[in-house]
Order: structure tokens, then sequence, then C-alpha cells
């Protein structure tokens, strides 16, 4: 069926240590992405979007993530966690028109 | 953050009984979206609205049904509500049909 995939479900890191979180989706044709993070006990905001352009896209809090629409890629990068950083990220899709189908989410931990 | 508000933010209710949602916006986008969150499948779609009095099911609309009488509420209703609807549900807005969407702050439902 087609999908979102985040491989990784739980990563933890210590503070000052680069992230990179995988994402790949199955769709042929048009897909917009999206990198959505949850805090604990807080609702879904948006870190960043690709739509067309540059395939490296930045977003807020220092995140970035890079299209490589060869690998049906998008995966999300930040060169220095922080304690604050600790979340739940969803990674998301939105194919040729079609309803936004989300990534099961990577639970990311930042030990102090 | 976006303006939107979900009540109520917590319920308990039993197996069999009838369950409305509200979704409630003050920016006037013209879709809106309810989701359901469980651990291990993300964010799945329940039901959409692309305008007033018009809906459409998503991914997981078994046991579920939407109304939208003005622009500004959308309703879910859980007919008879059943222990696998135990969940947190999120609506969600957007201006269009495949750009960002925003998150309201979510309902815990337990069905017992």
């Amino acid at each position: 069926a087609q999908s979102v995939s985040q491989h990784n479900h739980h990563v933890i890191l210590s503070e000052a240590a680069s992230l990179e979180l995988g994402c790949n989706y199955s769709y042929g044709g048009t897909v917009n992405l999206f990198w959505y993070v949850q805090y604990p006990g807080q609702h879904l905001q948006l870190l960043l979007k690709y739509f067309s352009g540059d395939p490296l896209v930045k977003g807020i809090k220092g995140f970035e993530a890079e299209f490589i629409k060869s690998k049906f890629s998008f995966n999300l990068r930040k060169p220095s966690v922080q304690w604050s950083d600790t979340a739940e990220y969803f990674c998301a899709a939105v194919p040729n028109n079609n309803d936004m189908r989300f990534g099961a989410g990577t639970r990311l931990t930042v030990k102090p | 953050d976006a303006g939107i508000t979900q009540s109520p933010r917590h319920k308990v209710t039993e197996t069999g009984t009838p369950v409305t949602l509200r979704c409630h916006q003050t920016e006037n986008h013209r879709y809106m979206y309810w989701y359901r969150q469980d651990p291990g499948h993300g964010l799945r779609l329940i039901h959409y609205s692309y305008g007033v009095k018009d809906t459409d099911k998503g991914e997981v609309s078994d046991g579920y049904s939407v109304s939208r009488s003005k622009t500004e509420d959308f309703l879910l209703t859980l007919e008879s509500a059943t222990s696998s609807q135990t969940s947190v549900y999120f609506c969600a807005i957007s201006s269009g049909p495949v750009g960002e969407q925003y998150f309201g702050p979510g309902t815990r439902l337990t069905v017992t």
C-alpha cells in the first residue's frame, strides 16, 4: 500500500549531537511534504514544508529537510539538538491532491 | 498559533453511548479535518470538510459521522461509542486542499 514510512521509532541522543530522522514515501507524481513536531501533551506544529523548488528546506528552530526525489525521501536534520527538542516528529505527505498521510512518528529523547 | 479550539478536551464515556466532539476555528479556513492519533499509527484521517455542508470520508471513517453547518464549526459524532474508538482526536484546518494544516489542542476520549 502507498504510505509514508518513518523507520526510526525512538531515537535517543545527547545534547549537541546531530540529528537525522528518516522519512520515505511511496507515492508517485506530485507530492507535497511536511514535518510536524508534537511536544509532550501538545498539538502538532509545523516545522517545515516542501512543495517545489530548492530541495533543501529550512524550517523553524534550526531544523532542515532535504527532498531527494530519486530516493523518495524527505529526511529531517538538525546539526545540534537541545533538550527542548525532545518530542515526537511526524513526516506527512499530500500526494496528487489527495488526503494528507502521516508516518507513524519518531519519538526523540534528548538527554541533558 | 492558529485559532482552533476543541471541546471537550477530555471525555470518558461508556460503550454504546453517543459522543459529539466540537472543533471551532476563527481563521475562516475552508478546509477542516478530523484525525485520530494512536500509538504506532501516527494520525489517520477520519473525515474532512471542504466547505459548509460539504464533507467526505477519510481513511478510517467507519463508526463516525460529521457535520458542518457553518464555516467555523466542524462536529465529529460517534453514534455508538466502542472501546476501539478510545483515542486522541485532533481537528485541523487549512486554507487549501494541499497546503499545510494547523492543528487544534486535541480531545482525549476514553470509552469504557
